[in-house]
C-alpha cells in the first residue's frame, strides 16, 4: 500500500518556540493532504485541508497564525506550530490522498509533539 | 464540529469469540466509509472501506455493514485475536469532498 512518512516521530520544545513537522508521501503523489490533532483517549480532529500549491483550508477553531501549513510539493507537506505553549501538546497526524486509490487515506505514523 | 470525546467506550472480547464495533455517522450525504485501526503511539491503518451504494463487504476476517436509514456502521471481526486490540474509528466522506470526520472510537480489549 502507499507509505506516507511524518518526521519527527516526537519532539520536545521548549514553550515558545516554533516545531515544524514533516509529512511526506513516498510512494505516490498527494493532492490533497491532512492535518489532524489527537488528545489522549480521543477521536482525531481534522485541522486543515492542504492542497498542493495552494492555500490550506482550515477548520473552524483552528488558528491559521498558529498552526502553519505548506504543501510546497505533491510529496510534501509541512506543520509548523509558532509560538509553541503546553497546551499545544498532542499527537498531530497527516494523512495523504491522490492517485493511489479510491479516496482512501493514508496516514503517517504520527508526532508526538511535548512542549515545555 | 469535529468529534471529540472525553474518553473512549470499551468492548472487551475473549479471543477466538466474534467482535462487533458500532458508529454512528453525522452526515446522510456522506458516499464513502471506512475503518480504521489504531494502536497506542501510531497513526491509523486502514482495515476496510465500503462506498454507499453497498450495505455490506467483506474483507480477511472483517465484515462491514451499512445502514443508511439509520446512518449506522458496524465492523464485525471474526475469531478476535490479542493483535486486534487497539482502537477502531470509523472515518466518514461527504459526497464531492476529500474531507474525512472521524467518529469517536472504541477501544477493544482482547481477553486471553
Amino acid at each position: 500500500g502507499a507509505v506516507v512518512s511524518q518526521h519527527p516521530s516526537w519532539v520536545i520544545c521548549k514553550s515558545g518556540t516554533s516545531v515544524k513537522i514533516e509529512c511526506r508521501s513516498l510512494d505516490f503523489q498527494a493532492t490533497t493532504m491532512f492535518w489532524y490533532r489527537q488528545f489522549p483517549k480521543q477521536s482525531l480532529m481534522l485541522m486543515a485541508t492542504s492542497n498542493e500549491g495552494s492555500k490550506a483550508t482550515y477548520e473552524q477553531g483552528v488558528e491559521k497564525d498558529k498552526f502553519l501549513i505548506n504543501h510546497a510539493s505533491l510529496t510534501l507537506s509541512t506543520l509548523t506550530v509558532t509560538s509553541a505553549h503546553p497546551e499545544d501538546s498532542s499527537f498531530y497526524i497527516c494523512s495523504a490522498t491522490g492517485l493511489a486509490g479510491p479516496g482512501e487515506l493514508f496516514f503517517g505514523e504520527g508526532s508526538r509533539l511535548t512542549v515545555l | 464540529g469535529e468529534s471529540v470525546g472525553l474518553h473512549l467506550p470499551t468492548l472487551s472480547v475473549q479471543e477466538g469469540d466474534n467482535s462487533i464495533i458500532n458508529c454512528a455517522y453525522s452526515n446522510s450525504a456522506s458516499d464513502y466509509f471506512i475503518w480504521y485501526k489504531q494502536e497506542s503511539g501510531k497513526g491509523p491503518q486502514f482495515i476496510i472501506d465500503i462506498r454507499s451504494n453497498m450495505d455490506k463487504r467483506q474483507g480477511q476476517r472483517v465484515t462491514v455493514l451499512l445502514n443508511k436509514t439509520v446512518k449506522h456502521l458496524s465492523l464485525q471481526i471474526a475469531a478476535t485475536q490479542p493483535g486486534d486490540s487497539a482502537v477502531y474509528f470509523c472515518a466518514e466522506r461527504s459526497s464531492g469532498t476529500y474531507k474525512y470526520i472521524f467518529g469517536t472510537g472504541t477501544r477493544l480489549k482482547v481477553l486471553a
